[in-house]
Protein backbone atom coordinates (compact mmCIF):
# COMPACT_ATOMS: atom_id res chain seq x y z
CA UNK A 1 0.00 0.00 0.00
CA UNK A 2 1.26 3.36 -0.63
CA UNK A 3 1.69 6.02 1.63
CA UNK A 4 2.75 10.09 1.87
CA UNK A 5 4.38 11.72 4.93
CA UNK A 6 4.47 15.92 5.42
CA UNK A 7 6.42 15.99 8.05
CA UNK A 8 5.57 19.54 9.37
CA UNK A 9 2.12 20.26 10.77
CA UNK A 10 2.82 23.98 10.12
CA UNK A 11 5.68 25.88 7.85
CA UNK A 12 5.92 29.69 9.09
CA UNK A 13 8.00 32.11 6.40
CA UNK A 14 8.16 35.30 5.69
CA UNK A 15 7.03 37.74 2.78
CA UNK A 16 9.39 37.52 0.10
CA UNK A 17 11.43 34.70 0.84
CA UNK A 18 11.84 31.41 -0.24
CA UNK A 19 9.54 28.80 0.95
CA UNK A 20 9.43 24.76 0.80
CA UNK A 21 6.81 22.64 2.41
CA UNK A 22 8.35 18.99 2.40
CA UNK A 23 6.85 15.78 1.53
CA UNK A 24 8.07 12.17 1.22
CA UNK A 25 6.36 8.92 -0.36
CA UNK A 26 6.00 5.09 -0.45
CA UNK A 27 4.96 3.04 -3.42
CA UNK A 28 5.19 0.36 -5.85
CA UNK A 29 6.09 0.95 -9.30
CA UNK A 30 6.74 4.64 -10.83
CA UNK A 31 4.64 6.68 -8.36
CA UNK A 32 2.45 9.83 -9.95
CA UNK A 33 2.97 12.92 -7.38
CA UNK A 34 0.56 15.21 -6.93
CA UNK A 35 0.16 18.29 -4.55
CA UNK A 36 -3.15 20.63 -3.74
CA UNK A 37 -4.00 23.54 -2.04
CA UNK A 38 -6.88 24.48 -0.13
CA UNK A 39 -8.12 27.50 1.26
CA UNK A 40 -11.19 27.35 4.33
CA UNK A 41 -14.30 25.58 3.33
CA UNK A 42 -12.71 24.90 -0.24
CA UNK A 43 -12.36 22.07 -2.42
CA UNK A 44 -8.86 21.17 -3.21
CA UNK A 45 -6.97 23.29 -6.18
CA UNK A 46 -4.53 21.84 -8.19
CA UNK A 47 -0.76 22.91 -8.17
CA UNK A 48 0.99 20.47 -10.02
CA UNK A 49 1.93 16.89 -10.51
CA UNK A 50 5.07 14.45 -11.65
CA UNK A 51 4.47 11.75 -14.03
CA UNK A 52 7.64 11.27 -15.85
CA UNK A 53 10.12 13.66 -17.46
CA UNK A 54 12.27 16.53 -16.27
CA UNK A 55 12.22 15.62 -12.00
CA UNK A 56 11.85 19.21 -11.32
CA UNK A 57 7.90 20.61 -11.88
CA UNK A 58 6.81 23.61 -12.85
CA UNK A 59 3.03 24.03 -11.69
CA UNK A 60 0.47 27.18 -10.93
CA UNK A 61 1.28 30.22 -8.80
CA UNK A 62 4.81 29.90 -8.75
CA UNK A 63 5.03 27.25 -7.02
CA UNK A 64 7.57 23.45 -8.14
CA UNK A 65 8.64 21.21 -6.95
CA UNK A 66 11.57 18.80 -7.27
CA UNK A 67 10.93 14.65 -7.40
CA UNK A 68 13.89 12.81 -6.09
CA UNK A 69 13.98 9.26 -6.76
CA UNK A 70 16.92 8.14 -4.50
CA UNK A 71 15.30 10.29 -1.30
CA UNK A 72 11.48 8.92 -2.49
CA UNK A 73 10.93 12.69 -2.14
CA UNK A 74 8.68 15.55 -3.82
CA UNK A 75 9.38 19.22 -2.17
CA UNK A 76 6.65 21.69 -2.53
CA UNK A 77 8.92 25.67 -3.06
CA UNK A 78 7.95 28.68 -4.15
CA UNK A 79 11.25 31.70 -4.34
CA UNK A 80 9.26 34.28 -3.10
CA UNK A 81 6.59 33.64 -0.79
CA UNK A 82 2.73 35.68 -0.79
CA UNK A 83 0.67 36.07 1.84
CA UNK A 84 -2.24 35.10 -0.14
CA UNK A 85 -0.21 31.84 -0.39
CA UNK A 86 -0.98 30.85 3.27
CA UNK A 87 -3.23 27.90 2.92
CA UNK A 88 -3.07 24.18 3.40
CA UNK A 89 -1.08 22.13 1.27
CA UNK A 90 -1.46 18.62 0.50
CA UNK A 91 1.11 15.65 -0.97
CA UNK A 92 -0.82 13.10 -2.82
CA UNK A 93 0.45 9.78 -4.69
CA UNK A 94 -0.85 7.11 -6.70
CA UNK A 95 1.35 3.88 -7.97
CA UNK A 96 1.12 4.79 -11.93
CA UNK A 97 -1.78 5.62 -14.24
CA UNK A 98 -5.51 4.38 -14.57
CA UNK A 99 -8.68 4.95 -12.68
CA UNK A 100 -6.72 4.60 -9.13
CA UNK A 101 -7.66 6.95 -6.17
CA UNK A 102 -4.88 9.33 -4.61
CA UNK A 103 -3.45 8.60 -0.89
CA UNK A 104 -3.05 11.67 0.82
CA UNK A 105 -0.34 13.38 3.15
CA UNK A 106 -1.95 14.61 6.48
CA UNK A 107 -1.44 18.43 4.97
CA UNK A 108 0.82 21.00 6.04
CA UNK A 109 -0.26 24.55 6.97
CA UNK A 110 1.68 27.26 5.42
CA UNK A 111 1.44 30.65 6.87
CA UNK A 112 3.19 33.40 5.23
CA UNK A 113 3.59 36.56 7.11
CA UNK A 114 3.67 40.16 5.90
CA UNK B 1 -9.39 21.74 -16.30
CA UNK B 2 -12.46 20.00 -16.06
CA UNK B 3 -15.28 21.57 -14.13
CA UNK B 4 -17.01 19.44 -11.09
CA UNK B 5 -19.51 20.99 -9.10
CA UNK B 6 -21.51 19.89 -5.92
CA UNK B 7 -24.09 20.28 -4.24
CA UNK B 8 -25.53 21.16 -1.99
CA UNK B 9 -22.29 23.19 -0.74
CA UNK B 10 -23.16 23.25 3.02
CA UNK B 11 -26.10 21.20 4.42
CA UNK B 12 -27.09 21.45 8.25
CA UNK B 13 -29.60 18.73 9.00
CA UNK B 14 -31.24 16.55 11.97
CA UNK B 15 -29.93 12.93 13.46
CA UNK B 16 -31.82 10.49 12.15
CA UNK B 17 -32.52 12.24 8.69
CA UNK B 18 -30.92 11.71 5.41
CA UNK B 19 -28.79 13.66 3.06
CA UNK B 20 -28.27 13.56 -1.06
CA UNK B 21 -24.84 15.16 -1.78
CA UNK B 22 -24.78 14.93 -5.79
CA UNK B 23 -21.49 15.31 -7.48
CA UNK B 24 -21.53 16.35 -11.48
CA UNK B 25 -18.68 16.23 -13.97
CA UNK B 26 -19.47 19.01 -16.44
CA UNK B 27 -17.51 19.23 -19.36
CA UNK B 28 -16.18 14.94 -19.07
CA UNK B 29 -17.50 11.60 -18.70
CA UNK B 30 -16.25 10.61 -14.95
CA UNK B 31 -16.20 6.48 -15.47
CA UNK B 32 -14.95 6.46 -12.33
CA UNK B 33 -15.96 8.15 -9.29
CA UNK B 34 -13.97 8.43 -5.39
CA UNK B 35 -15.68 9.97 -2.66
CA UNK B 36 -13.73 11.18 -0.07
CA UNK B 37 -14.46 12.57 3.59
CA UNK B 38 -12.09 15.11 4.82
CA UNK B 39 -12.63 15.68 8.87
CA UNK B 40 -11.67 19.13 10.50
CA UNK B 41 -8.01 19.56 10.34
CA UNK B 42 -8.00 15.88 8.99
CA UNK B 43 -6.30 14.91 5.44
CA UNK B 44 -8.88 13.36 3.34
CA UNK B 45 -9.78 9.54 3.31
CA UNK B 46 -11.19 7.97 0.88
CA UNK B 47 -14.44 6.53 1.56
CA UNK B 48 -15.60 4.82 -1.76
CA UNK B 49 -14.66 4.22 -5.35
CA UNK B 50 -17.89 3.61 -8.29
CA UNK B 51 -17.98 2.92 -12.11
CA UNK B 52 -20.42 4.31 -13.46
CA UNK B 53 -23.28 0.94 -13.48
CA UNK B 54 -21.59 -0.60 -11.35
CA UNK B 55 -22.09 -1.10 -7.40
CA UNK B 56 -19.20 1.14 -5.08
CA UNK B 57 -16.31 -0.69 -3.30
CA UNK B 58 -16.27 0.81 0.08
CA UNK B 59 -12.78 1.12 2.29
CA UNK B 60 -12.46 -0.58 5.68
CA UNK B 61 -14.35 0.86 8.27
CA UNK B 62 -17.26 2.33 5.92
CA UNK B 63 -20.61 1.45 6.16
CA UNK B 64 -21.92 0.62 2.86
CA UNK B 65 -26.09 0.80 4.12
CA UNK B 66 -24.96 4.36 5.84
CA UNK B 67 -23.26 5.98 2.99
CA UNK B 68 -24.68 4.87 -0.58
CA UNK B 69 -23.85 5.52 -3.61
CA UNK B 70 -25.28 5.61 -7.00
CA UNK B 71 -23.27 6.46 -10.18
CA UNK B 72 -25.73 6.07 -12.28
CA UNK B 73 -24.55 8.33 -15.26
CA UNK B 74 -21.34 9.12 -16.74
CA UNK B 75 -21.58 12.62 -15.13
CA UNK B 76 -23.71 12.27 -12.11
CA UNK B 77 -22.87 10.44 -8.65
CA UNK B 78 -24.98 10.91 -5.74
CA UNK B 79 -23.83 10.13 -2.09
CA UNK B 80 -26.51 9.86 0.49
CA UNK B 81 -26.01 9.78 4.25
CA UNK B 82 -28.50 8.02 5.82
CA UNK B 83 -29.54 8.29 9.53
CA UNK B 84 -27.45 10.53 10.05
CA UNK B 85 -25.46 11.28 13.40
CA UNK B 86 -23.21 14.13 14.51
CA UNK B 87 -20.00 11.79 13.77
CA UNK B 88 -21.20 12.09 10.33
CA UNK B 89 -20.10 15.71 10.20
CA UNK B 90 -17.91 16.02 7.69
CA UNK B 91 -16.65 17.41 4.45
CA UNK B 92 -17.40 15.34 1.79
CA UNK B 93 -15.55 15.61 -1.46
CA UNK B 94 -16.06 14.11 -4.96
CA UNK B 95 -12.97 12.89 -7.61
CA UNK B 96 -14.33 12.00 -11.13
CA UNK B 97 -11.50 10.32 -13.54
CA UNK B 98 -12.52 10.20 -17.02
CA UNK B 99 -11.08 6.69 -18.90
CA UNK B 100 -7.25 8.10 -19.42
CA UNK B 101 -7.29 8.29 -15.95
CA UNK B 102 -4.03 10.71 -15.29
CA UNK B 103 -6.11 13.56 -14.50
CA UNK B 104 -7.49 13.59 -10.67
CA UNK B 105 -10.52 17.04 -10.62
CA UNK B 106 -11.89 17.19 -7.28
CA UNK B 107 -15.49 19.16 -6.81
CA UNK B 108 -15.61 21.50 -4.38
CA UNK B 109 -16.71 20.07 -1.50
CA UNK B 110 -20.24 19.68 0.84
CA UNK B 111 -19.94 20.79 4.36
CA UNK B 112 -22.37 18.11 6.17
CA UNK B 113 -23.38 19.42 10.02
CA UNK B 114 -25.63 16.87 11.83
CA UNK B 115 -27.31 18.64 14.96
Amino acid sequence: AQSVAQPEDQVNVAEGNPLTVKCTYSVSGNPYLFWYVQYPNRGLQFLLKYITGDNLVKGSYGFEAEFNKSQTSFHLKKPSALVSDSALYFCAVRPGGGRRALTFGSGTRLQVQP
Amino acid sequence: GAVVSQHPSWVICKSGTSVKIECRSLDFQATTMFWYRQFPKQSLMLMATSNEGSKATYEQGVEKDKFLINHASLTLSTLTVTSAHPEDSSFYICSPTGTGGNEQYFGPGTRLTVT
